[in-house]
């Protein structure tokens, strides 16, 4: 069974500081796909990144960046110079690869967290 | 696009009375899955579809109905509203398997008194 732990419930950081917020996984497959989602007060869900169980860079979007390492199972999330826009809930994801039946369709979601960036 | 459209937006209901939520994508996907999502617990899977005629439970089924008549829309009935099922609910689609992003509806705030 595959389960994604967003350890950091809630996190309050100053503006223009930078935050980094954790994802850890469990997975017995192989190929598998990691997502990050973003969940602002207006309450829609927005995706931002996916990664595959095969490319282990780092990707850096802007003040985002994601720190993927199999070795540790984790799918880190930092946001630097962080904005008040940036306050939101941050979901991360996990889906099985294409051959784990039905369940290869589902993502698991992390419990998300919650970020305040106070000016 | 429209992408993935719920409606109602809002809902509140009374202990007992039935309703659906409904749920319609523009995007011919073949993955369509119902959210709720409460204070402190995450996404948590209601039902979902991997293809017309073809539904399944997820994490919290108890209480919902679901059908897929359609690839276009996965209809949520609540048979009984109970006070447990206040919640917001999010629709989604998926095109498939792996590494499909998942697409949402902007969710369905639903009271239940």
């Amino acid at each position: 069974a595959q389960k994604v732990t967003q350890a950091q419930t809630e996190i309050s950081v100053v503006e223009k500081e930078d935050v980094t917020l954790d994802c850890v996984y469990e997975t017995r497959d192989t190929t598998y796909y990691l997502f990050w989602y973003k969940q602002p007060p207006s309450g829609e869900l927005v995706f931002l990144i996916r990664r595959n169980s095969f490319d282990e860079q780092n990707e850096i979007s802007g003040r985002y960046s994601w720190n993927f390492q199999k070795s540790t199972s984790s799918f880190n999330f930092t946001i630097t110079a962080s904005q008040v826009v940036d306050s939101a809930v941050y979901f991360c994801a996990l889906s099985e690869g294409l051959y784990s039946g039905a369940g290869s369709y589902q993502l698991t979601f992390g419990k998300g967290t919650k970020l305040s960036v106070i000016p | 696009n429209a992408g993935v459209t719920q409606t109602p937006k809002f809902q509140v209901l009374k202990t007992g009375q039935s309703m659906t939520l409904q749920c319609a994508q523009d995007m011919n996907h073949e993955y369509m899955s119902w959210y709720r999502q409460d204070p402190g617990m995450g996404l948590r899977l209601i039902h979902y579809s991997v293809g017309a005629g073809i539904t399944d439970q997820g994490e919290v089924p108890n209480g919902y109905n679901v059908s897929r008549s359609t690839t276009e829309d996965f209809p949520l009935r609540l048979l009984s509203a109970a006070p447990s099922q206040t919640s917001v609910y999010f629709c989604a689609s998926r095109l498939g398997q792996g590494a499909d992003a998942q697409h949402f509806g902007d969710g369905t705030r639903l009271s239940i008194l």
